[in-house]
């Protein structure tokens, strides 16, 4: 297996244009999330979907961010427009939802860099 | 609400000596606990898990962990540590009144010596 795909895996950008990353989960997997890091905060949960559809999007920093997730092999997490603020390192997960006790497999990141 | 706190931001060791990466959890029912790691520049690895059943977990590359209900602690160990050990480590918790979001610890960075 492949496991989750994640492009770009570097993106450097100029404040205030948009940016789009690429997710492909594992296939099978119905549960798909995405995830920020940086020094400061960590990990943070930006948004979960299940069987497509999205469940939870408390995470979401503000309406500059968006997800999508069109069918089971694809998501694009889009920043527009984007400031340097949101530089950080953005991974996609998924899993098999089984009522909490599935783990989750994490893509290689994509790491944006806002100037 | 449930929560992770890992004590330590970073443990050091020598090679072929005993690893403890430590982890409490916060939950308000029975918790599903994980071990990820994470190599630099790479996505998170997941080690192991605890769900329900016997307290000692074992996971990959020769790690494991073990449950404590009383303590609220769910450390992670290794009898001897390689070089390669040395990585980011995070602890996770999810309870079943939430049963997809996994909260994370801050991360324990290990480093194993030579």
């Amino acid at each position: 297996d492949a496991g989750v795909i994640q492009s770009p895996r570097h993106e450097v950008t100029e404040m205030g244009q948009e940016v789009t990353l690429r997710c492909k989960p594992i296939s099978g997997h119905n549960s798909l999330f995405w995830y920020r890091q940086t020094m400061m905060r960590g990990l943070e949960l930006l948004i979960y979907f299940n069987n497509n559809v999205p469940i939870d999007d408390s995470g979401m920093p503000e309406d500059r961010f968006s997800a999508k997730m069109p069918n089971a092999s694809f998501s694009t997490l889009k920043i527009q427009p984007s400031e340097p603020r949101d530089s950080a390192v953005y991974f996609c997960a998924s899993s098999l939802r089984k009522q909490g006790t599935g783990e989750l497999f994490f893509g290689e990141g994509s790491r944006l860099t806002v100037l | 609400a449930q929560s992770v706190a890992q004590p330590e931001d970073q443990v050091n060791v020598a090679e072929g000596n005993p690893l403890t990466v430590k982890c409490t959890y916060s939950v308000s029912g029975n918790p599903y606990l994980f071990w990820y790691v994470q190599y630099p520049n790479r996505g998170l690895q997941f080690l192991l898990k605890y769900i329900t059943g016997d307290n000692l977990v074992k996971g990959s590359y020769g790690f494991e962990a073990e449950f404590n209900k009383s303590q609220t602690s769910f450390h992670l160990k290794k009898p001897s540590a390689l070089v390669s050990d040395s990585a980011l480590y995070f602890c996770a918790v999810r309870d079943l009144s939430n049963d997809y979001k996994l909260s994370f610890g801050a991360g324990t960075t290990v480093t194993v010596r030579a």
